[in-house]
Order: C-alpha cells, then structure tokens, then sequence
C-alpha cells in the first residue's frame, strides 16, 4: 500500500518566519494530496489540498507545491503566527477513499 | 452547526469491559470512517461505510464492530476492551465514493485501566 514520510517531526520557527514540511509518498498513482492541521484536543481539520494535474496551490498564507516526478509534496507557511502552532499531516490517496497519513509534524512558532 | 460530532469526548474504562463511541454528521455525506490515533500521533483508518455498507474494513480485531444505522450515523462498538485499544478515536466523513476531501470530529480519547 501506499507509504507517505514526512518530515522533520519537529520544526521551530520564530514569528514571522516561514515554515516548510516535507512529505514523500510511494505510490505512483496517488493524485490527491491534502494537508490536515491538528490543533491539541482538535480533530484533524483540512486546510489545503492539491491534485496530481496541479503543481502548486496558495491559500492565504498556506501554499501547497507537488512535484510528482520526485513523488513528494510541501506544505509552505509563510509569516507564521503563535496560531499555527499546531500538528500537521500530510497525505496521499489514489481516490479510492483511503487517505494514507504521514506521521505528523509538531510545528511550534516562537513569539 | 457542528459538521461531524462525536460522544463521548473522553471515555475511561476497565479491562475487558463493552463500550460504544457515537458519530453523526449533518453534512449531507454518504461515506464516514473510523481512524485510530496512538500515542505517537499516528492516524491509521480502521473501517468505512458508504451509505450503510461497509467499504473499508482494515486488519482490525472482531471486538470492534461499526454499525450504521443510516448514512447520518456510524457508532463504533468494542468488546471486551485491552489495554492496547487506549487511543483517540475520530470519525470522518466525505461527501461519497472517490470523493477526497475527509472531515474529522473533534475526537474520543479511550482509557482502559
């Protein structure tokens, strides 16, 4: 099945700063990657998504970027606010309904 | 408006008692899931139900029983509890088959003693 790495597992970044993610994924034919945010005691809450027939994706301050040559996708959290302290995951599907996670990375911002 | 609900919250219990986490969500969605979050944060999907039939069934113990009792609702049933089944719990829905975006509850927090 599919195998998605992320990382690192631990990222600190100063406010303000940009935060970058990481994630790998082994399957070829997954075609929908999103980004879950979860916050502690929180469910797992969607913030951005890409699709295989896309390269890059901006939401605001969040921006998702795929290369799917190299089979491995970024989350880019640029002027990062205490708010962002968060988990993140990452994850991959072929759209048959699975969504293979990451194991999370624990992003904190600094004040 | 809460989307996707969960109950309980928390959940504190015995060794080898029976015990019931329910779901509903109001978003209209035909597909929900069940997920396992360990102590590592890992999320792993345990089952899944579209439109009342189970789709999804993962390498997952017989004492975990899901039942649907209309697309709306999908409650997970645990016999006979371990120490191993401590972990959160989330529910998730999406709007139907080969549809992508997944939507999570807020979550139940299992403790066997």
């Amino acid at each position: 099945g599919e195998n998605v790495e992320q990382h690192p597992s631990t990222l600190s970044v100063q406010e303000g700063d940009s935060a970058v993610i990481k994630c790998t994924y082994s399957d070829s034919a997954s075609n929908y990657f999103p980004w879950y945010k979860q916050e502690l005691g929180k469910g797992p809450q969607l913030i951005i998504d890409i699709r295989s027939n896309v390269g890059e994706k901006k939401d605001q301050r969040i921006a998702v970027t795929l290369n799917k040559t190299a089979k491995h996708f970024s989350l880019h959290i640029t002027e990062t606010q205490p708010e962002d302290s968060a988990v993140y995951f990452c994850a991959a599907s072929k759209g048959n309904n699975r969504l293979a996670f990451g194991k999370g990375n624990q992003v904190v911002v600094i004040p | 408006d809460t989307a996707v609900s969960q109950t309980p919250k928390y959940l504190v219990t015995q060794m080898g008692n029976d015990k019931s986490i329910k779901c509903e969500q109001n978003l209209g969605h035909d597909t929900m899931y069940w997920y396992k979050q360990d102590s590592k944060k890992f999320l792993k999907i345990m089952f899944s139900y579209n439109n009342k039939e189970l789709i999804i069934n993962e390498t997952v113990p017989n004492r975990f029983s899901p039942k649907s009792p209309d697309k709306a609702h999908l409650n997970l049933h645990i016999n006979s509890l371990e120490l191993g089944d401590s972990a959160v719990y989330f529910c998730a829905s999406s709007p139907g088959l080969g549809s992508l975006e997944q939507y999570f509850g807020p979550g139940t927090r299992l403790t066997v003693t």
